[in-house]
């Protein structure tokens, strides 16, 4: 099965500092045929269901804020926070949906320093 | 508004059954594929099933095949996981998802605690 491995697995940045979380798939998740990459992160607050933030790689989802930016191709992805504010506190995965079994990264957690 | 409402869990020995059931509003229900995705306590997230828009495909992770049943009424817009011969590590919250195009996860229910213990 792939694997999709997160580092690092937690995060301490200070207010307004840039946050990054990078993730790695054992087999690559771009499509050829579409070119779209078939990664998706997800923000999850403690006692709550994950929240959509990034699907496509890099598509930000409706509502998200714009200091959420997804990047990255094939094997290697990252999930930027450009300035992190106190209600970013929380644990973020990926996830591919182009192989069967669908897989989530391991998390990574994101405090403030 | 989307809505996804699991209903279901709660307290089984091990090697009994459960039926989990989510109720969906706020959209085109039987325009959507649909997953349940589960959680154990303080872990990480793990797919478990999920359901094309008519029902007439449905793919598990390997660790659920042979025990778990997804399946879906979409004149009651709910999506249904049954699952037998429970194991302690089926032990988690189990959240449905709607999936978005392609397979990303677009809104997710508040989730119903499964307990296997004896």
């Amino acid at each position: 099965d792939i694997v999709l491995t997160q580092s690092p697995d937690s995060l301490a940045v200070s207010l307004g500092e840039r946050a990054t979380i990078n993730c790695k798939s054992s087999l690559s998740v771009w499509r050829t045929s579409n070119n779209l990459n078939y990664l998706a992160w997800y923000q999850q607050k403690a006692g709550q269901p994950p929240k959509l933030l990034i699907y496509w790689a890099s598509a930000r989802e409706s509502g998200v804020p714009d200091r959420f930016s997804g990047s990255g191709s094939e094997t290697d992805f990252t999930l930027t926070i450009s300035s992190l504010q106190a209600e970013d506190v929380a644990v973020y995965y990926c996830q591919q949906y182009y192989y069967i079994p669908i897989v989530f990264g391991q998390g990574t957690r994101l405090e403030i320093k | 508004e989307v809505h996804l409402v699991e209903s279901g869990g709660g307290l089984v020995q091990p090697g009994g059954s459960m039926r989990l059931s989510c109720a969906a509003s706020g959209f085109t229900f039987s325009g959507t594929w649909m997953s349940w995705i589960r959680q154990a306590p303080g872990k990480g997230l793990e797919w478990v099933a999920h359901i094309k828009e008519d029902g007439s495909v449905q793919r598990y992770v390997d660790s659920v095949k042979g025990r778990f049943t997804i399946s879906r009424d979409n004149a009651k817009a709910s999506v249904y996981l049954e699952m037998n011969s429970l194991r302690a590590e089926d032990t988690a919250f189990y959240y449905c998802a709607r999936d978005k195009v392609g397979g990303s996860y677009d809104a997710w229910g508040q989730g119903t605690l499964v307990t296997v213990s004896s």
